[in-house]
């Protein structure tokens, strides 16, 4: 069971352009969602974060939105950089254990020079 | 370097094998997480320790194992390796009230398991 899902494998911006990645989750319970990012030979590395209780979250040129009703978040990237280009996972945790991250599959970001 | 040691970084292995894996991690950090991740999938979570003392479970196979030791390091034992054991498995730790929520875990770089 799938509950937390990215939707698009890849996207592809040009640099200095705006990167939008989406996320989908399914379990009303979870309070906070995270966005990784990861590298190839690396583990992956955390990006930002959001609890329930906001809709945004801002630092610097990445921007995490959460849309409760809809049940989705979306990572803004502005502007986008080629060294940002990396696979982001989106995370989400919440009800019995908030250590017990579930991922989503991941969005490979290419920024063009 | 992410402080979390994972060793080996690469396994190559027969069918029908047991293999070890292990983690060490970040100084400070109690808890230990193991996650999977097959080709072309998210992370699945296996397993969490805390302190030596499993915390959470996921969707970890009968025929795999983990413990977590007295000086934390971790240990993620499989064995009857099936070709569909091949994938990346990470290990990531936390530190009390860091794992949570906003601060998510610091990962270890995985060990590439490859089942032939």
């Amino acid at each position: 069971d799938q509950q937390v899902k990215q939707n698009s494998p890849s996207l592809s911006v040009q640099e200095g352009r705006i990167s939008i990645l989406n996320c989908d989750y399914t379990n009303s319970m979870f309070d906070y969602f995270l966005w990784y990012k990861k590298y190839p030979a690396e583990g992956p590395t955390f990006l930002i974060s959001i609890s329930s209780i906001k809709d945004k979250n801002e630092d610097g040129r990445f921007t995490v939105f959460l849309n409760k009703s809809a049940k989705h978040l979306s990572l803004h990237i502005v502007p986008s950089q080629p060294g940002d280009s990396a696979v982001y996972f989106c995370a989400a945790s919440g009800g019995d254990n908030f250590n017990k991250f579930y991922f989503g599959s991941g969005t490979k970001l290419n920024v063009k020079p | 370097d992410s402080g979390v040691t994972q060793t080996p970084k690469h396994l190559i292995t027969a069918t029908g094998q047991r293999v070890t894996l292990r983690c060490s991690p970040r100084s400070g950090d109690l808890s230990v997480y193991w996650y999977q991740q097959s080709l072309d999938q998210g992370l699945q979570f296996l397993i969490q320790y805390y302190n030596g003392e499993e915390r959470a479970k996921g969707n970890i196979l009968e025929r795999f194992s983990a413990q977590q030791f007295p000086d934390l390091h971790s240990e993620l034992n499989l064995s009857s390796l099936e070709l569909g054991d091949s994938a990346l498995y990470f290990c990531a730790s936390s530190r009390p009230g860091q794992g949570s929520g906003l601060h998510g875990y610091t990962f270890g770089s995985g060990t590439r398991l490859t089942v032939v």
